[in-house]
């Protein structure tokens, strides 16, 4: 148990629609990262959100967007979805206390877009 | 630009045989980070390791154990005694040193060995 919850499990949603995910951090966690990992694939970094401000992004288009809230649970907003946005997202918390952090993750949501 | 190679998609073993699972990384960064996760059928990322690159102390921890040669850019990954548990994907990654905010730690993953133990 990493302490790091997402929800929803599993969303269906057609191509144009909008999603948001959810992630709780764990506790003492200043830092979230997000992550698609496609089928057979390993995890693609979208972002990191460091205290409420973005950190850094992978190649992701701007229809990918992230929030992170005071109590350090966050969202991914992805708006006008695409069939190659099925994929498994997945979230981690850490805390960044200068040279690394280790990621902790959570169980992930699994999106398909048909 | 980081780089992380598994070149094993798949390995099956029975149980009670030794696996090595092999990384290999290229990064230009003179300090940096490397990890393995396993991923089980769950989906849940499951941290196992974190090693510094100034640092090629060889690990043992229970049945795993991890080489990592700077000279060779390989971070290599064994389980002795595997079991049926065992059985999962096995991720490698890379991450730069987080030199301070604006510098994202992201972690740049392999595309994962899947390890198969039967009885």
């Amino acid at each position: 148990e990493t302490g790091v919850t997402q929800s929803p499990t599993h969303l269906i949603k057609t191509r144009g629609q909008q999603v948001t995910l959810r992630c709780s951090s764990q506790s003492g966690h200043n830092t979230v990262s997000w992550y698609q990992q496609a089928l057979g694939q390993g995890p693609q970094f979208i972002f990191q959100y460091y205290r409420e401000e973005e950190n850094g992004r992978g190649n992701f288009p701007p229809r990918f967007s992230g929030l992170q809230f005071p109590n350090y649970s966050s969202e991914l907003n992805v708006n006008a979805l695409e069939l190659d946005d099925s994929a498994l997202y997945l979230c981690a918390s850490s805390r960044i206390t200068g040279g690394v952090d280790t990621q902790y993750f959570g169980p992930g949501t699994r999106l398909t877009v048909l | 630009a980081q780089k992380v190679t598994q070149a094993q998609t798949e390995i099956s073993v029975v149980e009670k045989e030794d696996v090595t699972l092999d990384c290999v990384y290229e990064t230009r960064d003179t300090t940096y980070y490397l990890f393995w996760y396993k991923q089980p059928p769950s989906g849940e990322l499951v941290f196992l390791i974190r090693r510094n690159s100034f640092d090629e102390q060889n690990e043992i921890s229970g049945r795993y154990s991890w080489n990592f040669q700077k000279s060779t850019s390989s971070f290599n990954f064994t389980i002795t005694a595997s079991q049926v548990v065992d059985s999962a994907v096995y991720f490698c990654a890379l991450s730069e040193a987080q030199t301070g905010t604006g510098t994202a730690s992201k972690l740049t993953f392999g595309t994962g060995t899947r390890l198969q133990v039967t009885l």
